[in-house]
C-alpha cells in the first residue's frame, strides 16, 4: 500500500488564493518530500523536511510536519496560473531500505 | 549544467523483445532509482542502486533487471517485454547518507508494448 498519500485528490482555486495539500504516512519516516510536476514531465524536487522540523519555508512554499500524527501540509501562497501541476509527496521510511515511496498525488488548477 | 538523461523518450515495441533505457546523471551522486507512472496508481519504484554494484528491488520489480557498473550510469533492462508494461518511466539520482535526499529526475521514457 502507499506510505503518503495526499489529499484531496484535485484541487481548483483562483489565482492569487492559497492552496493546501495534505499528506498522510503509515511508518516513521527520516524525512518527507514535496514534488511537482507538469503534464507528464519529469518531477521537480520543491521542499524537503526532516523527521526533526517541524516547519520549513522556500519562497511562496509552507511546509510543516506532524510527525505524532504522520502528516505534513505544503501550503502554496498567493497562487499563479503556473503552480497549475501535480503534487506529489514522497517518504523515506526510517529503518527501511532508502526507499522514497510516493503518492498517488494532487491535481493543482489555479484559473486565472 | 547537472541534469539525468535517458534514452529514448518514447519506444513503442512488442511483446518479448528485449529492450534496453539508459540513465546517466553528472551530478556523482551515489544513488540512483527507476519508477514508473501510471494513471491513479502514482509513481512506484521498480529497482534503486544505492553506489556501484549495489542493487535493491523497489515495489514493483517483476519482469525488470538493472545493473550499476558505473556510478553514473543505471540502464533499465526489459528481457522480455508485455503490454501491462506499457508505462511512462522516470529515472532519477540522489545524494545518500542514510537517507534518501532531494531527487534529480529524467525527462521520462514512454514506452508502448504491443
Amino acid at each position: 500500500s502507499q506510505q503518503g498519500e495526499e489529499d484531496p485528490q484535485a484541487l481548483s482555486i483562483q489565482e492569487g488564493e492559497n492552496a493546501t495539500m495534505n499528506c498522510s504516512y503509515k511508518t516513521s519516516i527520516n524525512n518527507l518530500q514535496w514534488y511537482r510536476q507538469n503534464s507528464g514531465r519529469g518531477l521537480v524536487h520543491l521542499i524537503l523536511i526532516r523527521s526533526n522540523e517541524r516547519e520549513k519555508h522556500s519562497g511562496r512554499l509552507r511546509v510543516t510536519l506532524d510527525t505524532s500524527k504522520k502528516s505534513s501540509s505544503l501550503l502554496i501562497t498567493a497562487s499563479r496560473a503556473a503552480d497549475t501541476a501535480s503534487y506529489f509527496c514522497a517518504t523515506d521510511a526510517a529503518g527501511a531500505n532508502s526507499k522514497l515511496t510516493f503518492g498517488k498525488g494532487i491535481t493543482l488548477s489555479v484559473r486565472p | 549544467e547537472a541534469q539525468v538523461t535517458q534514452n529514448p523518450r518514447y519506444l513503442i515495441t512488442v511483446t518479448g523483445k528485449k529492450l534496453t533505457v539508459t540513465c546517466s546523471q553528472n551530478m556523482n551522486h551515489e544513488y540512483m532509482s527507476w519508477y514508473r507512472q501510471d494513471p491513479g496508481l502514482g509513481l512506484r519504484q521498480i529497482y534503486y542502486s544505492m553506489n556501484v554494484e549495489v542493487t535493491d528491488k523497489g515495489d514493483v520489480p517483476e519482469g525488470y533487471k538493472v545493473s550499476r557498473k558505473e556510478k553514473r550510469n543505471f540502464p533499465l533492462i526489459l528481457e522480455s517485454p508485455s503490454p501491462n508494461q506499457t508505462s511512462l518511466y522516470f529515472c532519477a539520482s540522489s545524494a545518500w547518507g542514510l537517507a534518501v535526499y532531494e531527487q534529480y529526475f529524467g525527462p521520462g521514457t514512454r514506452l508502448t508494448v504491443t
